[in-house]
């Protein structure tokens, strides 16, 4: 199995563009996780999907930040307008019953 | 404030030495699970605990949850490069699929 797959691993942008971050879960798993990971706050749930239902948004920073999960094999995490602060890693997982598997993550950095 | 406290923050030893990683919490937690992630990836699944008390080995790697499963523990005996990396524990509260992750131990094993 190919694992989980994020794409692109590095994006870096201007303050104001819109960014896309995407990511292909292991075929099966029917949990998809978006985190985001810096040094100052760590590892972060964003939101996460149950059968290509957002089940929990909370952890969204603002409206800024949108999900999506069409179907099982692809789900894409938007920031419009991107802001400095939101330089980070983020990574997506997914999992079968409560064991997550991560993907490599996509850095982003916004000027 | 994180929900998971991890301490030491920082740990660095000679290749042979034992260490302990601990993450405590004055929550209760339905499961427990500690990760390794190395630089440029994403956390790998070390270990999952789900009743207090309970103890698991990984061949050199020994992880306690505590009774009242509001902690745990990450023992590695005689450490190597290899175990280099940043150790992370992250628990569920009452849904098994929502985890919160702690600050994390980073760990350099010297040679």
């Amino acid at each position: 199995d190919a694992g989980v797959i994020q794409s692109p691993r590095h994006e870096v942008t201007e303050m104001g563009q819109e960014v896309t971050l995407r990511c292909k879960p292991i075929s099966g798993h029917d949990y998809l996780f978006w985190y985001r990971q810096t040094m100052m706050r760590g590892l972060e749930l964003l939101i996460y999907f149950n059968n290509n239902v957002p089940i929990d948004d909370s952890g969204m920073p603002e409206d800024r930040f949108s999900a999506k999960m069409p179907n099982a094999s692809f789900s894409t995490l938007k920031i419009q307008p991107s802001e400095p602060r939101d330089s980070a890693v983020y990574f997506c997982a997914s999992s079968k019953k409560y064991e997550q598997y991560f993907g490599p993550g996509t850095r982003l950095t916004v000027t | 404030t994180q929900l998971l406290e991890q301490s030491p923050q920082f740990l660095s030893i000679q290749e042979g030495e034992n260490l302990t990683v601990y993450c405590n919490s004055s929550s209760v937690f339905s499961s427990l699970q500690w990760y390794r992630q190395e630089p440029g990836e994403g956390p790998v699944l070390l270990v999952t605990v789900v009743t207090g008390g309970e103890v698991k080995k990984l061949k050199r790697l020994t992880f306690q949850f505590g009774d009242a499963r509001k902690d745990s523990s990450l023992h590695i005996t005689a450490a190597q490069p290899g175990d280099t990396g940043l150790y992370l524990c992250a628990g569920a509260l009452y849904n098994f699929n929502k985890f919160y992750f702690g600050s994390g131990t980073k760990l350099n094993v010297k040679p």
